[in-house]
């Protein structure tokens, strides 16, 4: 059994395009988180959301935004693609202790090329 | 100013030999650690939290220094199948986006 899963697992677009990523998680966690990494391999974390807040990283340019249709879902919406979106993105969930995030539970990951 | 720092190496040990790799963290308020490996091309996985005390896993071994802020990885008796990059995560209260901090990661390679 999958814990989160995202799909696709890779994608090859145009620049300009509007693409969406999806993610699920079977692990009953209340954050999700999505991740960008990029040619360089670092990974930074671009938005946490649970039922009740979204939490932006301030870097993180508005033509990405995340939608929830519910508890399990955080899917990845980017409009008007450009050129340095190309990385890798994953999808994460994990629970919230005492106000620390535990332990993040990654999906597979997203490889996205912007032509 | 970067958050949280770590050797990118490569460190390039030979089977069966000790390493150790440090992280440092600027922000003192920092509350719960842990250490990530990732294999090439796949996700993140959890390696170990990193507790006060320090703790032990098997052939690894995790430690905090709150004083100096940092906090180390030891792996003993080092495996081909250690051969990843060790991403050091730094936590604090807010539970979300803004509460995480991934270090860029130390690449290690065991060589036969």
């Amino acid at each position: 059994d999958t814990a989160v899963s995202q799909t696709p697992k890779y994608l090859v677009t145009q620049m300009g395009n509007d693409k969406s990523i999806k993610c699920e998680q079977n692990l009953g966690h209340d954050t999700m988180y999505w991740y960008k990494q990029d040619s360089k391999k670092f990974l930074k974390i671009m938005f946490s959301y649970n039922n009740k807040e979204l939490i932006i990283n301030e870097t993180v340019p508005n033509r990405f935004s995340p939608k929830s249709p519910d508890k399990a879902h955080l899917n990845l919406h980017i409009n008007s693609l450009e050129l340095g979106d190309s990385a890798v993105y994953f999808c994460a969930s994990s629970q919230v202790k005492g106000g620390l995030p535990d332990t993040q539970y990654f999906g597979p990951g997203t490889r996205l090329t912007v032509l | 100013r970067k958050e949280v720092e770590q050797d990118p190496g490569p460190f390039n040990v030979p089977e069966g030999a000790t390493v150790a790799f440090n992280c440092t963290y600027s922000n003192s308020a920092s509350q719960s650690f842990f250490w990530y490996r990732q294999d090439c091309r796949k996700e993140p996985k959890l390696l170990m939290s990193v507790y006060s005390s320090g703790n032990e896993d098997g052939r690894f071994t995790a430690q905090l220094n709150r004083a100096s802020q940092y906090i180390s990885l030891l792996i003993r008796d080092s495996k081909l199948s250690d051969s990843a990059t060790y991403l050091c995560v730094v936590a604090q209260s807010g539970g979300g986006a803004d509460g995480l901090t991934f270090g860029k990661g130390t690449h290690l390679i065991i060589q036969p």
